[in-house]
């Protein structure tokens, strides 16, 4: 299986300020359909995941634009321009590129 | 309103049985690829299995770690998921969430609340 590995796995954060996740995959995440398969969820506590990003960069619909992701191949990036309070929890990747769909272990984001 | 919400969950001692429900209001069912997803206490995300929709032949797929055990099926005239767990271990103790699977270009856009199923 294709293991995700995230970086941190704790982020302390400013409101107000820039944070960023970091994703990488033990394989190409480049389907041979061309496309890449990598997603990002967010889960609050006591809250079921909700997604956020897929395709890389493809903002969910109502997922505010603060959020971003970016990156290729093996490593991917999950940006949030500023922190709001509402930006805490856990957020994971995920690729579906590779069967079977695989997540990282979650990255903590606190204020 | 698109909603998800699952039942069945509970405690069942190793090596039983329980079947989860996921019922679907909405949206119809067997239009969707549905998958269950599973979260231990305290831990990570894990994908559990999935069934396609009607028009994609309603076939499934499962990870290694429940293939054989764990079953997704659907009944479509009560709109609802199930997934049969067969030979519990203290390992299968999670919350189980029923979503929404390939939906065009993304997944997992809609997820239940829940239920918690516990091995001991």
């Amino acid at each position: 299986d294709v293991v995700m590995t995230q970086t941190p796995l704790s982020s302390p954060v400013t409101l107000g300020q820039p944070a960023s996740i970091s994703c990488r995959s033990s394989q190409s995440l480049v389907h041979s359909n061309g496309g890449t398969f990598l997603s990002w969820l967010h889960q609050r506590p006591g809250q079921p995941p909700r997604l956020l990003l897929y395709k890389v960069s493809n903002r969910f619909s109502g997922v505010p634009d603060r959020f971003s992701g970016s990156g290729a191949g093996t490593d991917f990036t999950l940006k949030i321009s500023r922190v709001e309070a509402e930006d805490v929890g856990v957020y994971y990747c995920m690729q579906a590129t590779h069967f079977p769909q695989t997540f990282g272990q979650g990255t903590k984001v606190e204020i | 309103e698109v909603k998800l919400v699952e039942s069945g969950g509970g405690l069942v001692k190793p090596g039983g049985s329980l079947r989860l429900s996921c019922e679907a209001s909405g949206f119809t069912l067997s239009d969707a690829w549905m998958s269950w997803v599973r979260q231990a206490p305290g831990k990570g995300l894990e994908w559990v299995g999935r069934i396609r929709s009607k028009a994609d032949g309603a076939t499934t797929d499962y990870p290694a770690p429940v293939e054989g055990r764990f079953t997704v099926s659907r009944d479509d005239s009560a709109n609802t998921l199930y997934l049969q767990m067969n030979s519990l271990k203290s390992e299968d103790t999670a919350v189980y969430y029923c979503t929404t699977d390939w939906s065009g270009n993304y997944q997992f856009d809609l997820w239940g609340q829940g239920t918690l199923v516990s091995v001991s």
